[in-house]
């Protein structure tokens, strides 16, 4: 069974510019959450979508949003980015009634120069 | 708000120690909690998840407790070897919530 995928894997921005992300679930897997991982701050957990509707929210500027499609892959999406924007972000899926136990894909490593 | 903590945050033992590594929560109502490990720039693996309704869950020579009272998990490593180098963290999960992360720990097992 293929695991989480993330694409692309690497990505260098600039100031001001938007960027999409894109991450594709392990096959049968409904939820599908974003986080950004940094140095200093760690793992933050940015959405959860379930379904096609968000479910959860981090506590994150509205420059930040996503989206799910009905076969389960998501996109996320940054606007007007940031130099603070350069991070790991990573998206977990899983299963319904499986107590929700996370699966991690291998991450997007975004520079915003 | 919950907080997750670990201890130590960095942690270097000689090949073949056994060693336990701590996570801290402050809501003890908890649905799960999940441990991961996670190697220089890459995504997370997961290794166990205990349900809140248990006290352990082992997997080779991982062996992870729980014990909601306290808000405390412990992650014991068997007969370390290099390649259990990695950071590991700690994620809660609160009902109807999303997973809070603890900060990790920096594990090295010299040869």
């Amino acid at each position: 069974k293929a695991g989480v995928t993330q694409t692309p894997r690497y990505l260098i921005k600039t100031r001001g510019q938007q960027v999409t992300l894109s991450c594709s679930p392990i096959s049968g897997h409904r939820s599908v959450s974003w986080y950004q991982q940094t140095p200093g701050q760690g793992l933050q957990f940015l959405f959860e979508y379930f379904s096609e509707t968000q479910r959860n929210k981090g506590n994150f500027p509205g420059r930040f949003s996503g989206r799910q499609f009905s076969n389960s892959r998501s996109e996320m999406n940054v606007s007007t980015l940031e130099l603070g924007d350069s991070a790991l972000y990573l998206c977990a899926s899983s299963l319904p009634g499986q107590y929700n136990e996370q699966f991690f894909g291998p991450g997007t490593r975004l520079t915003v120069l | 708000k919950q907080e997750v903590t670990q201890i130590p945050a960095a942690l270097s033992v000689p090949e073949g120690e056994n060693l336990v590594l701590n996570c801290s929560f402050t809501d003890s109502a908890i649905y799960n909690l999940q441990w991961f490990r996670q190697d220089p720039g890459k995504g997370l693996t997961s290794l166990l998840l205990i349900q809140s309704s248990q006290r352990e869950q082992t997997s080779g020579r991982l062996n992870a407790s729980l014990d909601k009272s306290s808000g405390r998990s412990t992650l014991y490593i068997a007969a370390s070897q290099p390649g259990d180098s990695a950071t590991y963290l700690c994620a809660v999960l609160l009902y109807g919530q999303n997973f809070v992360f603890g900060p990790g720990t920096r594990l090295s097992v010299l040869p």
